[in-house]
């Protein structure tokens, strides 16, 4: 059975650090994969997928960017961290029949 | 454009009581169509998904849900809730198109509380 994994699970960094999160996922081959941010009242906002291995499309500019350097890996990463960037990140992944499947989650809180 | 509206932010019901939340969609098509319950710091699971067919669709949980495509509606309903079930309901949907990337819409959420 597939699964997808996340980590950390909390993260507390200051404003202007670097930012690394990333998800994996086990049992599938080439997944459509996804980061989602999760602000409180806000829903899903979707902030990046991808396809296939090094093929990125952004839904929303931002200081955040997203690398697929692997098939079941995807990395969500900022140079500079920004108090507005603070939510709870989810990763998913899904085959081409549409429905996604969730990680756990990264808290991160930006000080 | 297309959207999703879940018009309830939050709902309180009795234990035992009956459950629906509401779902509408604004879309140029039947959409695929989707329900996931997120429990407090953790990721969404899905509850349940209509494709085609069958418009009344039966989900894990024992929840089910009802397509209508004259309300462009997709609500979710459970005959009696449980305490375990209050939690933050998300509606979604995603394009019917071919070559589409795969991407959901997601409604804002319903958070349902649930009384002893």
């Amino acid at each position: 059975s597939q699964t997808i994994h996340q980590w950390p699970a909390t993260l507390v960094q200051p404003v202007g650090s670097p930012l690394s999160l990333e998800c994996t996922v086990e049992g599938t081959s080439n997944p459509n994969l996804y980061w989602y941010r999760q602000a409180a009242g806000r829903g899903l906002q979707l902030l990046f997928y991808s396809v296939g291995i090094g093929q990125i499309s952004s839904e929303v500019p931002q200081n955040l960017s997203a690398s697929r350097p692997q098939d079941r890996q995807f990395i969500l990463s900022s140079k500079k961290l920004l108090l507005s960037d603070s939510g709870f990140y989810l990763c998913a992944w899904s085959s081409r029949v549409h429905e996604q499947y969730f990680g756990p989650g990264t808290r991160l809180t930006v000080t | 454009a297309q959207s999703v509206t879940q018009p309830d932010i939050h709902i309180t019901v009795s234990e035992g009581a009956s459950l629906e939340l509401r779902c509408n969609y604004s879309y140029g098509a039947t959409p695929y169509l989707f329900w996931y319950v997120q429990s407090p710091g953790q990721g969404l699971q899905l509850l349940l998904k209509y494709f085609s067919g069958d418009t009344l669709v039966q989900g894990i949980k024992g929840f089910e849900a009802e397509f209508k495509r004259s309300q462009s509606s997709f609500n979710l309903r459970k005959p009696s809730v449980h305490w375990s079930d209050a939690a933050e309901y998300f509606c979604a949907v995603g394009a019917r198109l071919e070559g589409s990337q795969g991407n959901l819409i997601f409604g804002k959420g319903t958070k349902l509380s649930v009384k002893p």
